[in-house]
């Protein structure tokens, strides 16, 4: 079976432009859940897509979205790039959604976004 | 005040030694997780215990829960071991939204 893939892997961007990344589940996972890495922060929950429907959120603004599609496959946008979103963008999937969150998560490889 | 705390920050040591990372929390939860992040930044889990013990291969996780304490140990330990160990508890007030340790960052010396 084919872990969690997530593209791009690496990404540089300038401050104000936007960036989408993307993150395939493994297969029959339907939940995807994406966090941002910081030296500084540590594992930041970002949000958490169930059956294309969001199911939890962290404290993130708005320039943060996320979609998720009906293959599971999922998409997160960050608007108005800041130099402060330079980090790790990690995605894991699991078979169930965080109302189960004791299941195990299977993580990407992560996007390395680079903001300038 | 974090919810989550591991200790210690950093870990080195030499081959073959014991080692043992702390977790402790401050929300309820249902089960705590254990996970390993390589330098190159994939995250590959390790342990979910709500109780007791849990062994595989030279690594050991161990939870009390009325303590709000886990702990992970690896026995005989390898430079291949070398990496950031992060626990996470899902917070069951908050749709058990996983809240995570600033991890463990341990280096195992040949």
């Amino acid at each position: 079976k084919a872990g969690v893939t997530q593209t791009p892997r690496y990404l540089i961007k300038t401050r104000g432009q936007q960036v989408t990344l993307s993150c395939s589940p493994i297969s029959g996972h339907r939940s995807v859940s994406w966090y941002q890495q910081t030296p500084g922060q540590g594992l930041q929950f970002l949000f958490e897509y169930f059956s294309e429907t969001q199911r939890n959120k962290g404290n993130f603004p708005g320039r943060f979205s996320g979609r998720q599609f009906s293959n599971s496959r999922s998409e997160m946008n960050v608007s108005t790039l800041e130099l402060g979103d330079s980090a790790l963008y990690l995605c894991a999937s699991s078979p169930l959604g965080s109302g189960s969150s004791w299941h195990e998560q299977f993580f990407g490889p992560g996007t390395r976004l680079t903001v300038l | 005040k974090n919810e989550v705390e591991q200790s210690p920050q950093n870990l080195t040591a030499q081959e073959g030694e014991f080692i043992t990372i702390n977790c402790s929390y401050s929300v309820g939860i249902s089960a705590l997780h254990w996970l390993q992040q390589h330098p190159g930044g994939g995250i590959v889990s390790l342990f979910m215990l709500s109780s007791g013990k849990k062994k595989h291969g030279r690594l050991i996780a161990t939870i009390n829960i009325q303590e709000k304490h886990s702990s992970l140990h690896i026995t005989a330990s390898h430079p291949r071991d070398s990496a950031v160990y992060i626990c996470a508890v899902p917070d069951m007030d908050s749709n058990y939204q996983l809240i995570w340790g600033a991890g463990t960052k341990l280096i195992i010396k040949p």
